[in-house]
């Protein structure tokens, strides 16, 4: 597609429970990130992927968080036994790397976790 | 990590005025970036900005990697142009990841 897409744009779920959001990236870009924002908050990075591997994981906050991507295409966040705590926006972004150092960075709009 | 600030933290102004937010960065950076976020959370790309100035109608931005700033400037604004303002940079080994400030919140009234 023209942009990152992402889904579902939006997700309520109970305490406890599990959920996956996707994120499909621009076509041909070959590196991936996850973000979260919390209500009123900046951006905390959480995840990268350059193709498939993950050379940077260090903005997961527990080990319920776990992301994979395939084909160096679509990635899926996961969330397991979901916390309050975790309701925030979950925004992906894709960059088409040169180098070592990415590139212009674009980003999907996001979707909204709410957790009862 | 690299750190960025981001000022002012809050911005009011009456629509035609115009105005300029900073973006403060630690360390050196090879990648910076300028980012609206509207009322509806959308992140829309304002400039790619790792050094030197750039111009997209009433926007213009301006980035001096050597003293570790960069301003975006707005002219004559509009009630449009309110919501949040990121900047955010690349440095050093951080692979690509791009850390972004607290953000400038812009309201312009009619």
């Amino acid at each position: 597609g023209a942009g990152v897409s992402q889904s579902p744009s939006n997700k309520v779920t109970e305490k406890g429970k599990d959920v996956e959001l996707r994120c499909d990236p621009i076509s041909g870009h070959t590196a991936l990130y996850w973000y979260r924002q919390s209500l009123g908050q900046g951006l905390e990075f959480l995840i990268y992927f350059q193709g498939n591997s993950a050379p940077d994981k260090s903005g997961l906050p527990s080990d319920r968080f776990s992301a994979e991507r395939t084909g160096g295409s679509v990635s899926t966040l996961t969330i397991q036994r979901t916390q309050q705590e975790d309701s925030a926006v979950y925004l992906c972004a894709s960059s088409y790397r040169t180098g070592g150092f990415g590139g212009e960075l674009f980003f999907g709009e996001g979707s909204r976790l709410t957790v009862l | 990590g690299i750190q960025v600030e981001q000022s002012p933290p809050d911005l009011i102004l009456q629509e035609g005025a115009n105005s300029t937010l900073r973006c403060n960065f630690s360390d050196s950076v090879n990648n910076l970036q300028w980012f609206h976020q509207n009322p509806w959370g959308q992140l829309i790309n304002l400039f790619y900005i790792p050094s030197g100035t750039k111009q997209n109608g009433r926007l213009s931005a301006t980035t001096v990697a050597t003293e570790r700033y960069s301003l975006l400037y707005i002219s004559s604004s509009q009630t449009t142009d309110s919501g949040v303002y990121f900047c955010a940079v690349t440095g050093g080994t951080s692979y690509g990841k791009l850390t972004f400030g607290q953000g400038t919140i812009l309201t312009v009234h009619p």
